[in-house]
């Protein structure tokens, strides 16, 4: 039983670059989220999908796009990356009704 | 908003002691769940403990046990005979909202002493 698949794990871009980070769940959840952690700050939400063909903003939402394509996947795109950008990226999911989310293993980005 | 506030941004215990870590949250929901989870340096986000707001009676996991005063909005985790396996980043966690979006807070490092 995989969870939250992330791909990839480890990425460096140059500024300006594009990327887009995958998300694959198997578990048949409706929400999926993406947070973004930097040391200090703790996990803050980026994007979230609360079911099928929904996005809404997080806290911090700048500088990215997402795309929630079927009920499994849901895609983080950095159209033009900055320094700024430079974090460790976690996807999520969690049934409707139930709070519990489990998490991928992170994506370290780092942007130079 | 929901806030999710973690006021000890590192801690240290001896191996075999106790120690309690405090959260405390914002809300005006009346039923809603807590967590805790903990994150080792394999960077896995582990979720430890969970507890349901309408339930009185505190939740506990082997040596993991929270103390939550609803009136109050504090959320705290105390870990038993800690061992250096519990050497890790704590977050408290609170998914507040009709989309049940989790806000964390900022997190806690436990260090565990041999």
């Amino acid at each position: 039983n995989a969870g939250v698949t992330q791909t990839p794990k480890f990425q460096v871009l140059k500024t300006g670059q594009s990327m887009t980070l995958q998300c694959a769940q198997d578990m048949n959840h409706n929400s999926m989220y993406w947070y973004r952690q930097d040391p200090g700050m703790g996990l803050r939400l980026i994007y979230y999908s609360a079911s099928e063909g929904t996005t809404d903003k997080g806290e911090v939402p700048n500088g990215y796009n997402v795309s929630r394509l079927n009920k499994r996947e849901f895609s983080l795109r950095l159209e033009s990356a900055a320094p700024s950008q430079t974090s460790v990226y976690f996807c999520a999911s969690s049934a409707q009704g139930s709070t519990e989310a489990f998490f991928g293993q992170g994506t370290r980005l780092t942007v130079v | 908003a929901q806030t999710v506030t973690q006021s000890q941004p590192e801690m240290s215990v001896q191996e075999a002691e106790t120690v309690t870590l405090s959260c405390t949250y914002d809300t005006s929901e009346n039923n809603y769940y807590l967590f805790w989870y903990k994150q080792p340096p394999s960077r896995q986000m582990i979720l430890v403990i969970r507890q349901e707001a309408y339930k009185q009676q505190n939740a506990t996991e082997n040596r993991f046990s929270v103390n939550f005063q609803k009136a109050a909005k504090s959320f705290s985790l105390k870990i038993s005979d800690s061992q250096l396996g519990d050497t890790a980043m704590y977050f408290c966690a609170f998914p507040g909202g009709s989309n049940y979006k989790l806000t964390f807070g900022k997190g806690t490092l436990l260090t565990v002493n041999p």
